[in-house]
């Protein structure tokens, strides 16, 4: 069965920081990573999806990794500002199983205080 | 607006009573997926459809749950007897399939509260 662990639990850091978010994930047979942005009692927005024969894929101050052999993704958010405070969630789409289900983490809550 | 659409957003309802929920894709979306989410957890996976076929339903689908989507289109899931146990919020997805590299892309939700 595919884990998917999110560490930190909470970040919370000033205006203009540089965070990293981790995913990790136990089954490397993975088709895809996607990570998203739930703000709170709302639905997903998708930010970046990256396929498993991909190493990184970057949307403006936005950066994934994946390193798949690993098992690891990371989320670089650069400059932060306080829009970016909301919960952070990766999810990984296991090759193998059915096409299209995702498996969750818990979430990363960010909080960016000006 | 062209996004995923969910209805009703909230849902109050007493314990044993029945509610569903309808879920409107991306216009041309032949995926469509539920999930649930309780608080403080990543959504779980309970059931997809490719067009109108079921495809696969979570073991959190008890028999008091049953989804539909009968013309390949929206899609309904329908809770009946419902127990406290059932509170949370209902996530719909879709994806465009084959050559999308499978990206999902999730209406508001339906949030149930079983008194």
């Amino acid at each position: 069965k595919q884990e998917v662990t999110q560490i930190p639990a909470a970040l919370s850091v000033p205006e203009g920081e540089n965070l990293v978010l981790n995913c990790s994930f136990t089954d490397s047979a993975i088709y895809n990573l996607q990570w998203f942005r739930q703000d709170p009692g709302k639905g997903l927005t998708s930010l970046l999806l990256i396929q498993s024969s991909q190493r990184e894929q970057t949307s403006g101050r936005l950066n994934a990794s994946l390193d798949k052999s690993s098992g690891r993704s990371t989320l670089y958010i650069a400059a932060s500002q306080p829009g970016d405070s909301a919960t952070y969630l990766c999810a990984v789409n296991r090759r193998g199983s059915t096409l299209g289900r995702l498996y969750f983490g818990r979430g990363t809550q960010l909080t960016v205080w000006p | 607006d062209t996004g995923v659409s969910q209805d009703p957003r909230h849902k109050i309802t007493k314990r044993g009573q029945n509610v569903t929920f309808r879920c409107d894709p991306i216009s041309e979306h032949n995926r469509l997926y539920w999930y649930r989410q309780t608080l403080g957890q990543g959504p779980e996976f309970l059931t997809y459809f490719q067009n109108e076929a079921q495809l696969e339903k979570s073991r959190l689908l008890s028999d008091r749950f049953s989804a539909e989507r009968p013309k390949g289109s929206f899609s309904t899931l329908e809770i009946q007897r419902t127990e406290q146990g059932d509170s949370a919020m209902y996530l719909c997805a879709s994806s465009p399939g084959r050559g999308s590299h499978n990206e999902q892309f999730f209406g508001p939700g339906t949030r149930l509260t079983v008194l």
